[in-house]
Parts: structure tokens; sequence; C-alpha cells
């Protein structure tokens, strides 16, 4: 099985700033990574792709990058409906098996 | 527009199996896989495994083999998740979930569309 590691757990910041959330796979998942947003009690959000294709509907200051082992989801200028659990998910185009990482809390500092 | 609607919440002993239903509308059903995913109280999210509403094919994480079934009925578009042995650490909110696109698509394989969740409680 993949195993995803995404760090922080946690992480504070303010209205504005400029976040980063890193996944790691324990071996190479090419391009086969998303990123989900999940607020308390409702189902998580697809906001990025294939590591870095913007779903359709998500603003554009989110955006994902990496291949391989190593992603990272940024947030350029961050809102208040931002603040919120972050989850990586990788598919294994092998096992054609999925996997979701930890997940990230990000809080208001 | 695409929904997935499923079974109201329960309350089971443990032991005892549980089946979730996950309803399907404003598309194909058999041309997107469904998956399962819970997420335990105040935890990440897991996957449990996927079942091709076309065949009937299906796919189970490790963990949950030998303990798990997922079937479809697609005169009603529906699928099910039925978890059997039930224990404690089974507590959690079940979601079905659908592949972003259809199989083999390689922008499918995320999940575009979520159900409401069903929270199971086990507890004697």
């Amino acid at each position: 099985d993949i195993q995803m590691t995404q760090s922080p757990s946690t992480l504070s910041a303010s209205v504005g700033d400029r976040v980063t959330i890193t996944c790691r796979a324990s071996q190479s998942i090419s391009s086969w990574l998303a990123w989900y947003q999940q607020k308390p009690g409702k189902a998580p959000k697809l906001l990025i792709y294939k590591a870095s294709t913007l779903e359709s509907g998500v603003p554009s200051r989110f955006s994902g990058s990496g291949s391989g082992t190593e992603f990272t989801l940024t947030i350029s200028s961050l809102q208040p409906d931002d603040f919120a659990t972050y989850y990586c998910q990788q598919y294994n185009s092998y096992s054609r098996m999925y996997s979701f990482g930890q997940g990230t809390k990000l809080e208001i500092k | 527009q695409v929904q997935l609607v499923q079974s109201e919440a329960e309350v089971k002993k443990p032991g005892a199996s549980l089946k979730v239903s996950c309803k399907a509308s404003g598309y194909t059903f058999t041309d997107y896989y469904i998956h399962w995913v819970r997420q335990a109280p105040g935890q990440g999210l897991e996957w449990m495994g996927w079942i091709n509403p076309n065949s009937g094919g299906t796919n189970y994480a490790q963990k949950f083999q030998g303990r798990v079934a997922m079937t479809r009925e697609t005169s009603i578009s529906t699928a099910y998740m039925e978890l059997s042995r039930l224990r404690s650490d089974d507590t959690a909110v079940y979601y079905c979930a659908r592949n972003r696109g259809p199989p083999y698509d390689s922008s499918g394989y995320y999940f575009d569309y979520w159900g409401q969740g069903t929270l199971v409680t086990v507890s004697s």
C-alpha cells in the first residue's frame, strides 16, 4: 500500500497569508494526486486533481504542484472561507487502489 | 444535477452487520465507479474500496478484505456497502463518492460528488 504523509498536521495563519501544505507519497505516484477541502459536518470538496488541475468552480487562489513523491497545495491569499481541513488523495495505477493523507487543519491565527 | 443520497444513520451492536445504500441520480449510474470512504469521529478520511456499477467488479482496501462487500442494483441506480463483524472502532461516518470520470479516463481517478454521509454507531 502507498502511504501518504501530509505536513504540517496543523497550520495557523491569517487572512491574506500565503500558505503551503505538503504531501509525500511512500513511492512514486506520477501525478495521480488530488486535494480536498473539508469543513466540519460536510463531505470533502475536490479542489485540485492530477496534481495541478483546478477543478471547475474552485477559486484561482488554490494551486497544486509536484509529481513523483512530493506534492504541494498552495493558497495564495487566505480568505475567511478557507479555514478548514485539507486532505491529499493518491491513486495507485498498478493496484487500482486509493488512499488519503492524514489531513492538515488550517486554523485562524 | 448529480446527486448521491445515502441511507439514514444506524446504531449497531458489536458483531452485527451493516448495509448502507447510496442512490445516484442526474447521470448514467453505470458509467462511473462508486467508492466508499469512512471517517471516524475527529479522524481523517479512510478509503474502503470501489465498485464498478457496470460490471459489478470490486476492489477493496486490504484492511477491509473479508469483512466488506460492495454491490449494486442498476435498475434503481443504487450502490450498497455491507460491513460485517462490526467493532466499536467501526463507528464512523460512511460516505459514498463518485469517480470524476469514466474508467480509464486520466482525469477520473478522483472524487467529484459525495453523498451526505451516514453515521454508523457501534455500541453495546
